[in-house]
């Protein structure tokens, strides 16, 4: 089956600027994770949702980031006045079993940057 | 924050040699994750060990985890140019929180 799917490949914007980058999870999984993932650093948690819920967010850096998923399958990761300080690549993920045995599945990302 | 840390940063070794990288964290820990990664983009999952195992091999991977002293080490056997990648150990803390907490990444050069 697909794999989780994440658009737009990548996004170039200028500081002050709002933006908006989609996730496609795994059909069926019901927990779905965004991080960020900075040049040479590996990737950071920013939200996890369990559902339509926001299960929690206490990795967003700041109220400049928001993230919905409204039907409990596409999420939306939205940033808004953008700095040049949040360019990196976002990844989403998801997964369906929670526990000791717990697999999160990645998308390709999107890379973010800001001039 | 950053949780795991990868040693050595960077390695590079001939086609045919073995890689091992390792990785240590601070934590208590549900589980260890190995994800490989191209060209900075998506991470693929390798392997996952439980805080109650000590070894699991999958194809040429094998991981070890010694959870007294909160490391692991992954081992890539007779190693192949299409191995070159970034790898990164990812820990699944023990309580509620469900996100992975993952080191800075051995970027590996697998040299024909």
């Amino acid at each position: 089956g697909a794999g989780v799917s994440q658009t737009p490949s990548n996004k170039v914007t200028e500081k002050g600027k709002y933006v908006e980058l989609r996730c496609d999870p795994i059909s069926g999984h019901t927990a779905l994770y965004w991080y960020r993932q900075s040049l040479g650093q590996g990737p950071e948690f920013l939200i996890y949702f369990q559902g339509t819920g926001a299960a929690d967010d206490s990795g967003l850096p700041n109220d400049r980031f928001f993230a919905v998923r409204p039907e409990g399958s596409v999420s939306t990761l939205k940033i808004q006045r953008t700095e040049r300080g949040d360019s990196a690549v976002y990844l989403c993920a998801s997964s369906s079993y929670g526990g000791a045995r717990e697999t999160q599945y990645f998308g390709p990302g999107t890379r973010l940057l800001v001039l | 924050s950053q949780q795991g840390e990868e040693d050595p940063q960077a390695l590079s070794i001939q086609e045919g040699e073995n890689a091992t990288m390792n990785c240590s964290y601070k934590t208590s820990i549900n589980n260890l994750q190995w994800y490989r990664q191209n060209s900075g983009r998506g991470l693929v999952h390798l392997i996952l060990i439980r805080s109650n195992e000590r070894e699991k091999h999958s194809g040429r991977l094998r991981v070890t985890l010694d959870t007294s002293k909160k490391s692991s080490s992954l081992l890539i056997t007779a190693s192949r140019a299409a191995d070159t990648a970034s790898y990164f150990c990812a820990v699944l803390r023990t309580g509620s929180a469900r996100q992975l907490t993952f080191g800075s990444g051995t970027q590996l050069t697998v040299l024909p």
